[in-house]
């Protein structure tokens, strides 16, 4: 089955940290592009960072930017994202999607909780 | 930065109904616009990618259209399943940019 699982989200305190991963499987998942999308509760949605097939090229939103990171290891067809210095405004459902403009496939979803 | 702007926010409509939401993007996009459908609860639903392709499996009662800045989603006959959140996007340029999202209820 093609399908993207998102895993790692959690509670954690403002200014912690947390890494989640997103597992891909029935496809070839090197030649994809692959993004995070983020949605807070009851919120619209967010682009947060994409990368390349290869993973040399990255994008990321004003907002996470030089405190997320995004990577991927084609070997174990997986995305990360580390997150840093986490605020309030980061809680959210964290969404892996697929391909370079538009997302045709998306994970489920893991939710970030940023809260003392 | 591209912003897009969704309108309505919230649209009432019936069983049966033609429902059409607009899409307005800050600077023009050419036909790189994507249309979804979001349930609660579950992960967003590619419906339409540049502009007016139809995703395979989805329903052919949707359709897009519109380039440069102003774009529509039709849906022509509202089906029970269709009471959803329909979000632009768009994929000119990056940031990647959506719109607020509009939810159609049932009236």
């Amino acid at each position: 089955e093609v399908q993207l699982v998102e895993s790692g989200g959690g509670l954690v305190q403002p200014g912690g940290s947390l890494r989640l991963s997103c597992a891909a499987s029935g496809f070839t998942f090197n030649s994809f592009e692959v993004n995070w999308v983020r949605q807070a509760p009851g919120k619209g949605l967010e682009w947060v960072s994409h990368i390349s097939s290869s993973g040399t090229t990255i994008y990321y939103a004003d907002s996470v930017k030089g405190r997320f990171t995004i990577s991927r290891d084609n070997a174990k067809n997986s995305l990360y994202l580390q997150m840093n210095s986490l605020r309030a405004e980061d809680t959210a459902v964290y969404y892996c999607a697929r391909k370079f403009g538009y997302f045709d496939l998306w994970g489920r979803g893991t939710l970030v909780t940023v809260s003392s | 930065d591209i912003q897009m702007t969704q309108s309505p926010s919230t649209l009432s409509a019936s069983v049966g109904d033609r429902v059409t939401i607009t899409c307005r993007a800050s600077q023009s996009i050419n036909i790189w616009l994507a249309w979804y459908q979001q349930k609660p609860g579950k992960a967003p639903n590619l419906l339409i990618y540049k502009a007016s392709s139809l995703e395979s499996g989805v329903p052919s009662r949707f359709s897009g259209s519109g380039s440069g800045t102003e774009f529509t989603l039709t849906i022509s006959s509202l089906q029970p399943d269709d009471f959803a959140a329909y979000y632009c996007q768009q994929y000119n340029s990056f940031p990647r940019t959506f719109g607020q999202g509009t939810k159609v209820e049932i009236k």
